[in-house]
């Protein structure tokens, strides 16, 4: 099957600028997650959505991130405006469900702000 | 709270040697704990996890891990490494109450020639 799909592989932008990235989750996995890895961090769990709802947001600093997730289906994960700290790696992951034991990771986005 | 510990910030074998990665945790209730992998410029890599039943794991690539629930402990092992094994090594937990999974800060491993 195919895996996770995430774009842009990478991004490189000046500060104060906005910035957004996508995910596709496995087909038929209802439940998908955002993290954030910053440089020799593991990833850190931003949001995590059921379908379409978003269910733990807990560590998403509302001030300048929102996320959106349409249908169910892919999702958006938005930046505005950028700062400085916010240069990380952005991964998408998705499982069945909430519950499925395993979470499979897209390939990452390498933000990289100026 | 839930957490993971991997007191190693590099490991270096030779190939062909065995090679153990350590990983130790924190949870409150029962942990369902998981091993991922990170090629450079690559997103994470499910190897094996470790849910309830023989506390000995085989997973992809050859991995295995085995969990300790006295030491709290889900050390991974290879019984040959091999140069390609050269990466990044996630431990990561959950309590099996939520779904939040929570990341050790990895571990590089170098296999030698």
């Amino acid at each position: 099957e195919a895996g996770v799909v995430q774009s842009p592989r990478y991004k490189i932008i000046e500060k104060k600028q906005p910035v957004a990235f996508w995910c596709n989750p496995i087909s038929g996995h209802n439940t998908l997650y955002w993290y954030r890895q910053n440089l020799g961090q593991g990833p850190e769990l931003l949001i995590r959505y059921e379908n379409e709802e978003a269910v733990d947001d807990s560590q998403l600093p509302k001030d300048r991130f929102s996320a959106e997730r349409l249908k169910g289906v892919d999702s958006t994960l938005k930046i505005q405006p950028a700062e400085l700290g916010d240069s990380a790696v952005y991964l998408c992951a998705s499982s069945r469900q909430a519950f499925e034991e395993t979470q499979y990771f897209g390939p990452g986005t390498r933000l990289l702000v100026l | 709270a839930q957490s993971v510990a991997q007191p190693e910030d590099q490991v270096n074998v030779a190939e062909g040697n065995p090679l153990t990665v350590k990983c130790t945790y924190s949870v409150s209730g029962n942990p369902y704990l998981f091993w991922y992998v990170q090629y450079p410029n690559r997103g994470l890599q499910f190897l094996l996890k470790y849910i309830t039943g023989d506390n000995l794991v085989k997973g992809s690539y050859g991995f295995e891990a085995e969990f300790n629930k006295s030491q709290t402990s889900f050390h991974l092992k290879k019984p040959s490494a091999l140069v390609s094994d050269s990466a990044l090594y996630f431990c990561a937990v959950r309590d099996v109450r939520y779904s939040t999974l929570t990341f050790g800060k990895g571990t590089m491993l170098l296999v030698s020639p």
